[in-house]
């Protein structure tokens, strides 16, 4: 059974700041790893794909970070700015894809 | 493209009775799924589907049926609704295969209020 875990749960900092959101998770067997971020009541916004052949992928100021083999992914934030302030959430891509608790992300302007 | 859509966004129902939420994706993916969100639980698994005539349970699957006839549609039925049904529900479909798992795509959501 795939168990989701997001580190930490929240997150408040000032803004410029370099951060550091962790995903870990139980059945290495996926497919691929993704990204999202969701501002309090809206959807879910994709951010990064992480493909399994894959150890890295950018976009902007976010780098996502995937080791298989222990289960581990982590989203790198650069610069953090007051728009960042979100729940950030990690999902392994397997047929039964399970959502970690998410990371509530605080920029402090 | 249209993507992922749902409807309808906001429903408020009585206890007992039923609806249907509907889901529509046209970018041909063959995997589709339904989740439930409430303040303090996250996202959670209700029922799945890798493709037309295939679905499966998620994590939270009673109170809830769902049926795949068409690569398009994803319904998600609640037969009896209850109070602790009411929270934002969203669908989300990919492709599916496993040289070519794509992306995540999520709908806008849908608020249902069971009274």
């Amino acid at each position: 059974k795939q168990e989701v875990t997001q580190i930490p749960a929240a997150l408040s900092v000032p803004e410029g700041e370099n951060l550091v959101l962790n995903c870990s998770f139980t059945d290495s067997a996926i497919y691929n790893l993704q990204w999202f971020r969701q501002d309090p009541g809206k959807g879910l916004t994709s951010l990064l794909l992480i493909q399994s052949s894959q150890r890295e992928q950018t976009s902007g100021r976010l780098n996502a970070s995937l080791d298989k083999s222990s289960g581990r992914s982590t989203l790198y934030i650069a610069a953090s700015q007051p728009g960042d302030s979100a729940t950030y959430l990690c999902a392994p891509l397997v047929d039964k894809i399970i959502f970690g608790k998410g990371t509530r992300l605080h920029i402090l302007p | 493209n249209a993507g992922v859509t749902q409807t309808p966004k906001f429903q408020v129902l009585k206890t007992g009775q039923s609806m249907t939420l509907q889901c529509a994706q046209d970018m041909n993916h063959e995997y589709m799924s339904w989740y439930r969100q409430d303040p303090g639980m996250g996202l959670r698994l209700i029922h799945y589907s890798v493709g037309a005539g295939i679905t499966d349970q998620g994590e939270v699957p009673n109170g809830y049926n769902v049926s795949r006839s068409t690569t398009e549609d994803f319904p998600l039925r609640l037969l009896s609704a209850a109070p602790s049904q009411t929270s934002v529900y969203f669908c989300a479909s990919r492709t599916q295969g496993t040289l070519n798992t794509g992306e995540l795509f999520f709908g806008e959501g849908s608020r249902l209020t069971v009274l």
